[in-house]
């Protein structure tokens, strides 16, 4: 199962793009790259998964690499509302069994 | 449409006790999820349902069973709990098509063991 990295914490100013990497290098060619974000003691929320091409939603845009080893996901104007854990997650099964790593901390200061 | 809806909120339990975590979501999904989350750590998945009348074990399952009532419904059973299962509760589901995965969480179930 393809694992992924990611930085355990970032800070961001309010108003700024922010900028998430997120490193899965063993991907397989048929595994979307999916991500979720929690704000505290609440349920994780959906914002955005692609495959090979670059994706935007009115939440955020997904930028994957050509050779798919890594992405980024960018929040374009982070709002104080923005802050949460951010999970970036690889498909791990055919019918979509995720697997959560421990996220990125993302703060957003006025 | 409530999507995923999950009780109790709250729960304190003695060692050795027993209860169920109930979930329902009303999206007409296929599969469902149970995971818990300790504090500071990510999600870990204790149970899931990849359709009505199946289960299978995720990463965490020592200490739960689970039963998958029908399409709507996907309940968690603690028979005898300990401390090391205080933690948040968090069901989801999904809809399986080809390409899309999207989770949808309910909102948890605060375990404390004492």
């Amino acid at each position: 199962d393809a694992k992924t990295t990611q930085p355990p914490s970032m800070d961001c100013a309010e108003g700024r793009a922010a900028n998430l990497p997120c490193n899965h290098s063993t991907i397989s060619g048929n595994e979307y790259v999916y991500w979720y974000r929690q704000i505290h003691s609440q349920g994780p929320q959906y914002i955005i998964h692609g495959l090979k091409n670059n994706e935007t939603n009115e939440m955020a845009s997904l930028i994957i690499t050509e050779d798919r080893k890594s992405s980024t996901l960018i929040l374009p104007h982070a709002t104080l509302r923005d802050t949460a854990v951010y999970y970036c997650i690889v498909r791990t099964d055919s019918w979509g069994k995720f697997q959560f790593g421990a996220g990125t901390q993302v703060v957003v200061t006025p | 449409n409530a999507g995923v809806t999950q009780t109790p909120k709250f729960q304190v339990l003695k060692t050795g006790q027993s209860m169920t975590l109930q979930c329902a979501q009303d999206m007409n999904h296929n599969s469902m999820y149970w995971y818990r989350q300790d504090p500071g750590m990510g999600l870990r998945l204790i149970y899931y349902s990849a359709s009505e009348g199946t289960t299978d074990k995720g990463e965490v399952p020592n200490g739960y069973n689970v039963s998958r009532l029908n399409k709507r419904e996907f309940s968690l059973r603690l028979e005898s709990a300990a401390p090391s299962q205080t933690s948040v509760y968090f069901c989801a589901s999904h809809v399986r098509a080809l390409s899309s995965y999207e989770q949808y969480f309910g909102p948890g179930t605060r375990l404390t063991v004492t």
